[in-house]
């Protein structure tokens, strides 16, 4: 079955410091990847996605993710986070094939200090 | 593109009331979707149509639960007899393409 794994329910960084938000997925196929971001009483931001191809994909907002098949992993990096940048993350997968249907992480509360 | 929108952005019932909620997607969308998020957790798939088509529906969507796109375009979610576990935030997303989906603010729901 299908599943996505955030091991960290909550990150605390400082401002201009740099992040990296962990995913972990359970999936049978070539999955298909993403992150969104929520921020309190928001809908869902599609941050970055991976299909196929280069395994490091750019995103929105000056995030960055890299697809590891070895290790079943699809973090999320910025180099320098800005207080804005505190939101919750979620880690997604979908098969794009039988359906259409996005399976989410329970998600990554982050929290910038100034 | 006016973004996905959902209405009411909040409601609040009582045990038992019925309550339904709107979706109307970015036009020219084809695939919309449900999601049900509940404090702590990741949304969770409900349901999904492709033009008036419901191609599939969660377990989570019990009997009380309905869902139609009548003409294709907008979508509403009814929970009959609601309940205190009902209580959560509803999200409706549209694709054109199965690739990316676009989500509306939500609907959060209380029941009393």
């Amino acid at each position: 079955a299908q599943s996505v794994t955030q091991p960290d329910i909550h990150i605390t960084v400082s401002e201009g410091a740099s992040l990296e938000l962990r995913c972990n997925y359970s999936y049978g196929a070539t999955p298909y990847l993403f992150w969104y971001v929520q921020s309190p009483g928001q809908g869902l931001q599609l941050l970055l996605k991976y299909f196929s191809g280069d395994t490091l994909v750019q995103g929105i907002k000056g995030f960055e993710a890299e697809f590891k098949r070895s290790q079943s992993s699809f973090n999320l990096r910025k180099p320098s986070v800005h207080w804005s940048d505190a939101a919750e993350y979620f880690c997604a997968v979908g098969s794009m094939n039988r359906d259409d249907k996005i399976i989410f992480g329970k998600g990554t509360r982050l929290h910038i200090l100034p | 593109d006016t973004g996905v929108s959902q209405d009411p952005r909040h409601k609040i019932t009582k045990r038992g009331q019925n309550v339904t909620f709107r979706c109307d997607p970015i036009s020219e969308h084809n695939r919309l979707y449900w999601y049900r998020q509940t404090l702590g957790q990741g949304p969770e798939f409900l349901t999904y149509f492709q033009n008036e088509a419901q191609l599939e529906k969660s377990r989570l969507l019990s009997d009380r639960f309905s869902a139609e796109r009548p003409k294709g375009s907008f979508s509403t979610l009814e929970i009959q007899r609601t309940e205190q576990g009902d209580s959560a935030m509803y999200l409706c997303a549209s694709s054109l393409v199965p690739d990316t989906q676009y989500f509306g603010p939500g609907t959060r729901l209380t029941v009393l």
